[in-house]
């Protein structure tokens, strides 16, 4: 099993859509994070989860709803959205939030496209 | 101005060439700093954490200038394995701010 899997690793839906993109992470991590990547932009971090606790949510619009039932599993709901919502949905785990270590571990992406 | 700030590049050097990017972070209580990189349509990894005092790996080395608020990213002897997007990464307070990222291609 690679480190963090997510699926779907494409997705096209309308604006009037609802759909999910799952995370999992086989790492034994727990703090899992939601970031999105637009084409010449800085990753944007979304959502932040710590021990299945949200802990951060940066002004993210509530058409984006997060989900994390246990320390290996998160979710990103979708609905409605823009197509300026289309973007890479990277999802990452660590070891713990606060910690002096940097080390992300990525999911490789879904993708995401909005019509 | 930005938290994390890069050249974006793109830098198109020879192999065998030594490149250097920088980073400049506007937060001087910023705690510590990393570099990644991501291959063309693949997910962010660590390339190497920066320390005060320096870090080198190989043919990567990663510089930190507090006074000045930035860091640096050097790579000797270029491959053409290293043709990626080096993404400058700041922690403070357990949140990672990434920079845009600086493309480089290397080149037969």
């Amino acid at each position: 099993e690679t480190g963090v899997t997510q699926t779907p690793r494409h997705l096209v839906m309308g604006m009037t859509n609802k759909k999910s993109l799952k995370c999992e992470q086989h790492l034994g991590h727990n703090a899992m994070y939601w970031y999105k990547q637009s084409a010449k932009k800085p990753l944007e971090l979304m959502f932040v989860y710590s021990l299945e606790e949200r802990v951060e949510n940066n002004s993210v619009p509530s058409r984006f709803s997060p989900e994390c039932p246990n320390s290996s599993h998160l979710f990103l709901h979708l609905h409605t959205l823009q197509p300026e919502d289309s973007a890479l949905y990277l999802c990452a785990s660590s070891q713990a939030q606060g910690t002096n270590t940097g080390e992300l571990f990525f999911g490789e992406g879904s993708r995401l496209t909005v019509l | 101005r930005k938290e994390v700030e890069q050249d974006p590049g793109p830098f198109n050097v020879p192999e065998g060439a030594t490149v250097a990017f920088n980073c400049t972070y506007s937060n001087s209580a910023s705690q510590s700093f990393f570099w990644y990189r991501q291959d063309c349509r693949k997910e962010p990894k660590l390339l190497m954490s920066v320390y005060s005092s320096g870090n080198e790996d190989g043919r990567f080395t990663a510089q930190l200038h507090r006074a000045s608020q930035y860091s640096s990213l050097l790579i000797r002897d270029s491959k053409l394995s290293d043709s990626a997007t080096y993404l400058c990464v700041v922690k403070d307070y357990g949140k990672l701010t990434f920079g845009q990222g600086t493309i480089l291609t290397v080149h037969p």
